[in-house]
This record gives C-alpha cells, sequence and structure tokens, in this order.
C-alpha cells in the first residue's frame, strides 16, 4: 500500500497568513493525488485534484503542486472560513489512502 | 451541488449486520463510479470501498474485504454497503461519495452528509 505522511498535524496561523502544507507519498504517484478541506461535523470537501487543478468553486488563494513523492498545498492569504482540517489522498493505485491530516487553527 | 443522502446507520452488536444506503440526485448516477469512505470518531479518513458506473468492477479495503459488499441499483440512482461480521474498529461516519469518471472513482468530488455506523454490545 502507498502511505501518504502529512506535515505538520498542527499548523497555528492567522488571518492573512501564507501557509504551506506538505504531503509525501511512500512510492511515486505522479500527479495522482487530490487535497480535500474537512470542517468539524462535516463531510470533506474536494479542493484540488491531479496535484494542481483546482476544483470548480474553490477560491484562488488555494493553490497546489508537486509531482512523484512530495506535494504542498499552499493558501496564500488566510481567512476565517480556511480554519479545518486538511487531508490529501492518492489515487495511483488501491487501496487508495489519505494522509493524517492537518489541523490549521487560529493563532 | 450534487445530493448524495446516506441511511442506514445505526447500532449494531458485534459480529451483526447492516446496510447502508446512498442516495443519488442531480446527476446522471449510472455513468459515474462511487465510493464508500468512512472516518473513525475523531480520527482520520479511509477509503472502504469503490465500484463501477455499472457495477461491474468493485475494489475493497482489505479490511473489510470478504464482509463488506459494495453495490449499486442505477434503477433507483442509490449505492449500497452491506456491512456483515462488523467488529468495533468498524465503528465510524460512513461517506457515499461521487467519482469523477465511469469507471475509477480515483479522487472524491462530492460526498454524503455521512451515515454512523456504531458497534458495540
Amino acid at each position: 500500500d502507498i502511505q501518504m505522511t502529512q506535515s505538520p498535524s498542527t499548523l497555528s496561523a492567522s488571518v492573512g497568513d501564507r501557509v504551506t502544507i506538505t504531503c509525501r507519498a511512500s512510492q511515486t504517484i505522479s500527479t495522482w493525488l487530490a487535497w480535500y478541506q474537512q470542517k468539524p461535523g462535516k463531510a470533506p470537501n474536494l479542493l484540488m485534484y491531479k496535484a494542481s487543478t483546482l476544483q470548480g468553486g474553490v477560491p484562488s488563494r488555494f493553490s497546489g503542486s508537486g509531482s512523484g513523492t512530495e506535494f504542498t498545498l499552499t493558501i496564500s492569504s488566510l481567512q476565517p472560513d480556511d480554519f479545518a482540517t486538511y487531508y490529501c489522498q492518492q489515487y495511483k493505485s488501491y487501496p487508495y489512502t489519505f494522509g493524517q491530516g492537518t489541523k490549521l487553527q487560529i493563532k | 451541488e450534487v445530493p448524495l443522502l446516506e441511511s442506514g446507520g445505526g447500532l449494531v452488536q458485534p459480529g451483526g449486520s447492516l446496510r447502508l444506503s446512498c442516495a443519488a440526485s442531480g446527476f446522471s448516477f449510472s455513468s459515474y463510479a462511487m465510493a464508500w469512505v468512512r472516518q473513525a470518531p475523531g480520527k482520520g479518513l479511509q477509503w472502504v470501498s469503490s465500484l463501477s458506473d455499472s457495477g461491474g468492477r468493485t475494489y475493497y479495503a482489505d479490511s473489510v474485504k470478504g464482509r463488506f459488499t459494495i453495490s449499486r441499483d442505477n434503477s433507483k440512482n442509490t449505492l449500497y454497503l452491506q456491512m456483515n461480521s462488523l467488529r468495533a474498529e468498524d465503528a465510524a461516519i460512513y461517506y457515499c461519495a461521487k467519482g469523477p469518471y465511469h469507471d475509477s472513482s480515483e479522487w472524491f468530488e462530492y460526498w454524503g452528509q455521512g451515515s454512523l455506523v456504531t458497534v458495540s454490545s
């Protein structure tokens, strides 16, 4: 199975900050990677797929990059609505696997 | 929005069975792969199972293989997850999710609100 590791596990930041979350795969997955945002008590919401393609309706302050084994999700200027938990997911091969999550909290 | 509405969750004893349903609307259900993803309380996301648009291809996590069965009824726009021999570690919120293509769920475009499964004696 492909293991996905996110860092950091928790990130404290302020409104207006630029933040980056990293996701590493245990083997190469090309750009077969998605990012999700989840708020407490809610279902996850797709942000990005193919590592850097923004899902429709997602604000442009979100961006993704990377290929192979290392990927990043960047939020260019944090907004109050962005404080949530973020997950990466590989879909190169079954079983699909998620990172353990990064909780983005207010500093 | 693509409404996906799960139902069928509840409390079941270890070793028991439960069938989850996911009613879809707002898109051509029979044209897309679908999946189940679960989340144990306070934990991360875990992919459980996927199947193709026709239901002809199914995929399972090792942890549920042989105990869970994914299926669909395209005439009813409904996805199912039959869960047998349930264990304490199967307790979670179960989400159904829509894939972007007909044959593989790949990423999960839309998610239901989730159905809570509790396994306890």
